[in-house]
């Protein structure tokens, strides 16, 4: 299947610094990336779309000049958790779809990235 | 409100068989998927039912109902490798995903 990689793994920072997350999609293009949030024993939480070559739609509840989406290339697409604080420790996860496999094409995920904010 | 409703937690034996269900209400509806989530570890999709019936795939069979609003996921001849969360999720009229809280499957040898 399809390989999304998503980087970094675990990233530990002190409160106030940003944090940047990477999402690539390696063998296809998607013009549609998500980010979720999840929290421990809980289900995923989606923060926001974001859309290749435009703005991010952003859930109701998430602050969008705190978390920072780009989507710059068919391939990629980052989140940036700015001042970042300790309520903000999480396990952030991207997934994307194929352009090609349409609306309800097969959601393939990053391996997730576990956020710690001291 | 849009509301995805399966169980907290479910213990199976080892070589057994275990059946998740899963409810929703949604604004539309485009199908139904299943994923597999492994403690600390991203969701691996499982199945996607969008047409009423049974789907099966290996030891992994999923079923949809719309006009119930309904959905299972079986599991046949459990192997410990299964113990993981299971997410139900439902794409409603405008594509979104709404996901379930999870089922965490826990099976005993």
């Amino acid at each position: 299947g399809a390989v999304v990689s998503q980087h970094p793994s675990w990233v530990i920072c002190k409160s106030g610094t940003s944090v940047k997350i990477e999402c690539r999609s390696l063998d296809f293009q998607a013009t549609t990336m998500f980010w979720y949030r999840q929290f421990p024993k809980q289900s995923l939480m989606l923060m926001a779309t974001s859309n290749e070559g435009s703005k991010a739609t952003y859930e109701q509840g998430v602050e969008k000049d705190k978390f920072l989406i780009n989507h710059a290339s068919l391939t990629l697409s980052t989140l940036t958790v700015t001042s970042a604080h300790p309520e903000d420790s999480s396990f952030y996860i991207c997934s994307a779809r194929d352009r090609d496999s349409g609306d309800t094409g097969e959601l393939f995920f990053g391996e997730g990235s576990r956020l710690t904010v001291l | 409100g849009q509301n995805i409703d399966q169980p907290t937690e479910m213990t199976a034996t080892e070589g057994a068989i275990v059946q998740i269900n899963c409810t929703y209400q949604t604004s539309g509806f485009n199908g139904l998927f299943w994923y597999q989530q492994h403690a600390g570890e991203a969701p691996t999709f499982l199945s996607y039912n969008v047409l009423d019936g049974l789907e099966e795939k290996g030891r992994f069979s999923s079923f949809l109902s719309r006009s119930k609003g309904y959905s299972y996921l079986l599991l046949k001849e459990l192997q410990m490798k299964d113990s993981a969360s299971y997410l139900c999720a439902v794409m409603d009229s405008n594509y979104q995903l709404i996901w379930g809280a999870g089922t965490k499957l826990i099976i005993k040898p």
